[in-house]
């Protein structure tokens, strides 16, 4: 069974740029998170992903995106990036329904720095 | 509004003691309640949860947490601390809020401690 994978693992944009970071979710979770981590602060929800559509999203604005494909590997897009954009953005699987809920699995995270 | 406050910033031990992360926690309804571990560079590791039943939780690495529903709390412990031990600790509470399909797995999350273990 392969864990969560996250790329790339680190990442220099220019504020105004695009960007888009990729994950693949744990063999047969079909439910995948998105967060984002500043530094010293906890993960921020950024939106979650069930079957290949959204389902729900945390205080973030429309030019945090998402998608997540048919075998449940998921991006995250980010137009326009901020100074504040730069964090790490971690990716979580959870299995599919009928297991305990709320128990994730995370990627090691993709290090965004936006200058 | 439901939310996960972790009372300490950072939390510092001599190897071979005891040790006690706290986190306090508001939810509306039965919680259900996760201990994540975070290494630097690293990702969020699962260290153990609670949803029901005993309310002395068994996790991995010889961590265990202690739900008290009266003191709304659920602390994080370990009887004797390592020094690899040393890292963020996050405690998080799984949102009541309803989504329109699936399991919601959405959490809320503390701000995370820092727990130093000294040799």
């Amino acid at each position: 069974e392969t864990g969560v994978t996250q790329s790339p693992t680190h990442l220099i944009k220019t504020r105004g740029q695009q960007v888009t970071l990729r994950c693949s979710s744990q063999s047969g979770h079909n439910t995948v998170s998105w967060y984002q981590q500043a530094l010293g602060q906890g993960p921020q929800f950024i939106f979650q992903y069930y079957r290949e559509e959204e389902n729900g999203r945390g205080n973030f604005p429309p030019r945090f995106s998402g998608l997540q494909f048919p075998n449940y590997s998921s991006e995250l897009n980010v137009n326009a990036l901020e100074l504040d954009d730069s964090a790490l953005y971690l990716c979580a699987s959870s299995p599919r329904q009928g297991t305990p809920a709320g128990e994730q699995y995370f990627g090691p995270g993709t290090r965004l720095t936006v200058t | 509004a439901q939310s996960v406050a972790q009372p300490e910033d950072q939390v510092n031990v001599a190897e071979g003691n005891p040790l006690t992360v706290k986190c306090t926690y508001s939810v509306s309804g039965n919680p259900y309640l996760f201990w994540y571990v975070q290494y630097p560079n690293r990702g969020l590791q699962f260290l153990l949860k609670y949803i029901t039943g005993d309310n002395l939780v068994k996790g991995s690495y010889g961590f265990e947490a202690e739900f008290n529903k009266s003191q709304t709390s659920f602390h994080l412990k370990k009887p004797s601390a390592l020094v690899s031990d040393s890292a963020l600790y996050f405690c998080a509470v799984r949102d009541m809020k309803v989504y329109n399909a699936g399991n919601n797995r959405k959490l809320i999350w503390g701000l995370g401690t820092s727990l130093a273990v000294n040799p």
